[in-house]
């Protein structure tokens, strides 16, 4: 079974500061990817990874994928509070998508 | 883009009742749909993997007597909670696939059981 260890679980920063989520795995995905939810709605794809090694920027993100493909991180640079919302990472695995827990992201203002 | 829509958006019934909830691919054919479960502050469970013509593949502890699946047609699948009760009550998300590896989320079904 494929397991997806995501941490933290939550994080309350002030708005500006700078954070990092991990994924980790003893798993190899053949691609991982990054999803963000709010409240009441359906999980919105942010980015694939799929080389070893990669980065890929998305304004203020920064999305990597390990160079083994078992891990990935998320980092956020000067975080608003627009960034808020739960962040899921989730491995693609044959037929299915393997979720990590998810960490809940609270910038306070 | 990809649009994946699913209906109703959200529903409130009596226990005992019978609750169907539709999950749409609006521009492109989707063989393949999954329907998940989430609680509050938590992360999306695979309930069952929904392929067009055939039955639905369910994950481990899902009931599938109670939560019916019928993948119709390449744009449609519906799940269906039967007998619905209050620990039935949850947000219900498809998902459509679309390819070897894209997923495209519907906006999700919030289900209370009175």
């Amino acid at each position: 079974t494929q397991l997806l260890e995501q941490s933290p679980q939550f994080l309350s920063i002030q708005e500006g500061e700078n954070l990092t989520v991990y994924c980790n795995s003893s798993s190899v995905f053949s691609s991982l990817q990054w999803y963000r939810q709010e409240p009441g709605e359906g999980p919105v794809l942010l980015v694939t990874v799929v080389t070893g090694g990669e980065v890929k920027k998305l304004k203020r993100l920064t999305f990597q994928f390990g160079d083994a493909r078992k891990d990935s991180s998320l980092h956020i640079t000067a975080a608003q509070p627009g960034d808020t919302g739960l962040y899921l990472c989730a491995g693609v695995g044959g037929n299915k998508l393997v979720f990590g827990a998810g960490t809940i992201l609270r910038v306070k203002s | 883009g990809a649009v994946v829509s699913q209906h109703p958006s959200r529903v409130i019934c009596k226990s005992g009742t019978s609750v169907k909830i539709e999950c749409r691919s609006l521009d492109f054919q989707a063989t393949t749909m999954f329907w998940y479960r989430q609680f509050p502050k938590k992360s999306l469970m695979l309930m069952a993997t929904s392929n067009e013509g055939s039955k639905a593949t369910y994950e481990q502890g899902v009931e599938k007597d109670k939560f019916l699946i019928n993948h119709a047609s390449l744009t449609l699948s519906t799940l269906t909670v039967t007998s619905a009760h209050p620990e039935d009550s949850s947000f219900y998300i498809c998902s459509a696939r679309r390819g070897y590896n894209e997923q495209f989320f519907g906006p999700g079904t919030r289900l209370t059981v009175l």
